[in-house]
Formats: C-alpha cells, structure tokens, sequence
C-alpha cells in the first residue's frame, strides 16, 4: 500500500459528460502529480500540484482541469468526455515539490471508462 | 523527440536468473532523475530505484540495481534472482529540472518457473 488513495477505482460514463476524479496524497505529501495511461499513448504525465499551487504542467488538455485544496487532496475534473479519454488516471505524491527529488508514490488508479 | 526509450516490448527470463531492461534517455538538462517503476497486472505502479544525474555510484535496492552509464544515456535496470512475482510491466522514467515526468512505453517481463 503506497499510502495515496485515488477514488473512484472504476468509472463508466457517457461521451460528453464531466467526470471528477479524486486523489489523496500521502500523509505529509504537498506534491500531488497526475497521469494519463492508455493503450495507445502510454503514461503520460498531466500537472502538478504544490501546497496548492500547480508546479508542472505537461500534456494536459484544455477539457481537464485539476487544483488541490488546502487539505491537499487533488482533484482531477474531465469534461466534455471523449471515447479516447478511456484510460487509467493515476495519482503520486511526494513530499517535496523539488525537481529532482526521487520518488512520487501512486495510487492504484482510477480506471475511466467513456462509453 | 522520445525522452525515454525502451526497446525491449517483452522480455522472459528463468526463475532465479538475473535479467536486464534497457532503457536510455534524452536531455540536454545536467540536472535529472531517473526512475524504476514495476506495474503489475493488477495496475499499481511501484517505486523501484532512483538514480540522480550526480550521482557517482550506481543505485541499487535489494534485488533491484540500476546501470547508469551517463555518456551512452543509459539506465539499464537489473533485477537479480529473478522471482514469478517480478513478472509485470516495467516503466523507466525521467524527470529535469522542468519538473515533469516522462515515461518509456514499458517492459513486459515475465519470469518462468
């Protein structure tokens, strides 16, 4: 158990419609990444958070959106949902927003998907 | 361009060999970490080894030790006396100074009894 809860772990739902997908870090973690694993575009990292803040973005599209609370949990909003948003969605945390620290702990995922 | 490349899409080894995974990275950046993940079939993605563009030793974990060899790029993950449970996807990683991470397509190893 890494200790990051990602809810929901599975998720089935209509073309067009919005989803939200919900992450908590690690107990004392600020940074909190998100992913995008599917078939065809492998892991792919979205943004990241920091205390709140976003650190990082990467292949993020416009049609989702992230933010984390002052609680730290992070949640990751998909809306005008597609069929290829079909993919694993997962969370990491770390405890440090540093570049170069060494590991982000994952949750186990939340599986989406858009029918 | 491909960050991080992982040639070898499935790879077999003998229970109780060792097995090697290649991986090899691209930047311009001085500063980076590269990173081990093992996903098992049932989709958790598990820290495996770390290893800091400074770094003078190579990084190993227990069964897990990594091949740095920062002038040909790469970072070959060796998993020693291999066990049925090592069997799963295996990602490298990467992450510079941007602050993202970037990962290979995976490794499918599987280990035979």
């Amino acid at each position: 158990d890494s200790g990051v809860t990602q809810t929901p772990k599975h998720l089935i739902t209509a073309t067009g419609q919005r989803v939200t997908l919900r992450c908590s870090p690690r107990s004392g973690d600020l940074s909190v990444y998100w992913y995008q694993q599917s078939l065809d575009q492998g892991l792919q990292f979205l943004i990241q958070y920091y205390n709140g803040e976003e650190r990082a973005k990467g292949n993020i599209l416009e049609r989702f959106s992230a933010q984390q609370f002052p609680d730290l949990h992070s949640e990751l909003n998909l809306s005008s949902l597609e069929l290829g948003d079909s993919a694993l969605y997962f969370c990491a945390s770390s405890s440090s927003g540093a570049p170069l620290l060494p590991e982000a702990f994952f949750g186990q995922g939340t599986r989406l998907t858009v029918v | 361009a491909q960050k991080i490349t992982q040639t070898q899409p499935g790879m077999f080894v003998q229970e109780k060999e060792a097995v090697t995974l290649d991986c090899t990275y691209d930047t311009s950046d001085p500063s980076y970490g590269l990173f081990w993940y093992k996903q098992p079939s049932s989709g958790e993605m598990i820290f495996l080894i770390y290893q800091g563009s400074y770094d003078q030793q190579n990084a190993t974990e227990g069964r897990y030790s990594l091949n740095f060899q920062k002038a040909r790029k790469s970072a070959n993950l060796v998993i020693s006396a291999s066990q049925l449970g090592d069997s799963a996807m295996y990602f490298c990683a990467m992450k510079d100074t941007g602050n993202q991470f970037y990962f290979g397509t995976g490794t499918s190893l599987t280990v035979i009894p």
